[in-house]
């Protein structure tokens, strides 16, 4: 696709639950990002692939929260054993982190809202 | 480490100018700059790389200082447009790992 697309856009789910977060990145960036976003916030960073190096899990809130990325592309954020604290928006970014230009570009997140 | 942005919010009124600061406490390989509009993804405006140089984008520019390790983002005669959120964001010079601050709310009021 022509951006970041990123599913399901607005997810509802009940307290003590695993969700499965979904994003497919710009083709040939090979540089994926998640971030979080609480209502009225920044962007909290939470995790980092770049290319076949290890990901930079530094972000990561508490082990409830993981995430893989396959082949490269498409990448799953995974959060069990929901909590309150984890309503917030879920943003992903690609890039290609070359020296000449690193815009990244965001999908619209998916809005976790934790019941 | 996070970029720290100052102010944290600001209040203008259309045609008005205003600076919005990024500073962070590691060396900086670039500098970028986004805009998120309430319910909506960030969207990039302009990314300075190390070197001092200034970009514009409109009647948005922005410096970047590496030495003090800062960057500015300039807004000239605002718009109605121009209201938002404003995020810096700096790009770690080994691995890329983009991290932004915390936001600077922009308000532009007719």
């Amino acid at each position: 696709g022509a951006g970041v697309s990123q599913s399901p856009s607005n997810k509802v789910t009940e307290k003590g639950k695993d969700v499965e977060l979904r994003c497919d990145p710009i083709s040939g960036h090979t540089a994926l990002y998640w971030y979080r976003q609480s209502l009225g916030q920044g962007l909290e960073f939470l995790i980092y692939f770049q290319g076949n190096s290890a990901p930079d899990k530094s972000g990561l809130p508490s082990d409830r929260f993981s995430a893989e990325r396959t082949g490269g592309s498409v990448s799953t954020l995974t959060i069990q054993r929901t909590q309150q604290e984890d309503s917030a928006v879920y943003l992903c970014a690609s890039n290609k982190p070359e020296r000449s230009n690193t815009e990244a570009f965001f999908g619209q997140g998916t809005r976790l809202t934790v019941v | 480490q996070q970029p720290v942005q100052s102010p944290q919010a600001v209040i203008l009124r259309e045609g008005e100018d205003a600076v919005i600061n990024c500073s962070s406490s590691k060396a900086l390989y670039s500098v970028h700059w986004y805009r998120q509009k309430h319910g909506e993804a960030p969207v990039f405006l302009m990314i300075l790389l190390k070197g001092g140089e200034q970009k514009g984008h409109d009647k948005i520019s922005a410096s970047f200082n590496e030495k003090k390790q800062q960057s500015s983002l300039y807004l000239t005669a605002s718009q109605l447009s121009y209201s938002g959120t404003y995020f810096c964001g700096t790009e770690d010079d080994n691995t890329g790992k983009l991290i932004f601050g915390q936001g600077t709310t922009l308000q532009v009021k007719p």
